[in-house]
């Protein structure tokens, strides 16, 4: 079946700008994370979806960092007023409902601010 | 805080050889854990995860993870070089979060 998909691959956008990046999840599957990554580094946690539930944000940096998902579709993440240091890939990661939390990621999305 | 440790590398093996990848964490009562693989330019790959203590093979992949030490391990058997990339070692508390805590990798490159 289809995976996670991730749309655009590639953002480039002037500093001050917002932007705004989408994740399909696999269907069925319940659970919806946001990561980020910068080069070279590891996967850094940023938001959580699980289906009606509210979202886990403990992990957004900062208040120009939000994310939406309608039911078990479609999460878009925002971020306004992009800086410098936003320059990331941003990963989607999706989860069936299971104990183990076994974890699915899309392709990702290439954000540079320059 | 949860932490999980990796050498980060590189880890050079001969083509045919056996690949074999630490990963140590803090959280005892980490309850499942993921071995991904990650080629550069691309998105985490997850090959297999676990959560009783002992081995658990899947083709060329074997992870074995031993609570009581607090490690888990990927032995990878008959290494291509098709297997060289980062492997990151990522766990579940189960603790109310749901996210995944990651280490940082370790690079592998297998030589033909």
């Amino acid at each position: 079946g289809a995976g996670v998909s991730q749309s655009p691959s590639n953002k480039v956008t002037e500093k001050g700008k917002d932007v705004e990046l989408r994740c399909d999840p696999i269907s069925g599957h319940t659970a919806l994370y946001w990561y980020r990554q910068r080069l070279g580094q590891g996967l850094e946690f940023l938001i959580y979806f699980q289906g009606n539930s509210a979202p886990d944000k403990s992990g957004l940096p900062s208040d120009r960092f939000s994310a939406e998902r309608t039911g078990e579709s479609v999460s878009t993440l925002t971020i306004q007023r992009t800086q410098q240091e936003d320059s990331a890939v941003y990963l989607c990661a999706s989860s069936p409902r299971s104990a183990y939390n076994e974890q699915f990621f899309g392709p990702g999305t290439r954000l540079t601010v320059l | 805080q949860k932490e999980v440790e990796q050498n980060s590398g590189p880890l050079s093996v001969p083509e045919g050889a056996i690949a074999s990848l630490n990963c140590t964490y803090s959280d005892r009562g980490s309850q499942s854990f993921f071995w991904y693989r990650q080629y550069s330019g691309k998105s985490p790959e997850l090959i297999m995860f676990i959560y009783s203590n002992g081995d658990k093979e899947d083709g060329r992949f074997t992870a074995q993870l031993n609570k009581a030490s607090q490690y888990v391990s990927l032995l990878i058997r008959d290494s291509q070089p098709s297997d060289s990339a980062t492997y990151l070692c990522a766990l579940y508390s189960g603790a109310g979060s749901y996210q995944l805590t990651f280490g940082k990798g370790t690079k592998l490159s297998v030589i033909p």
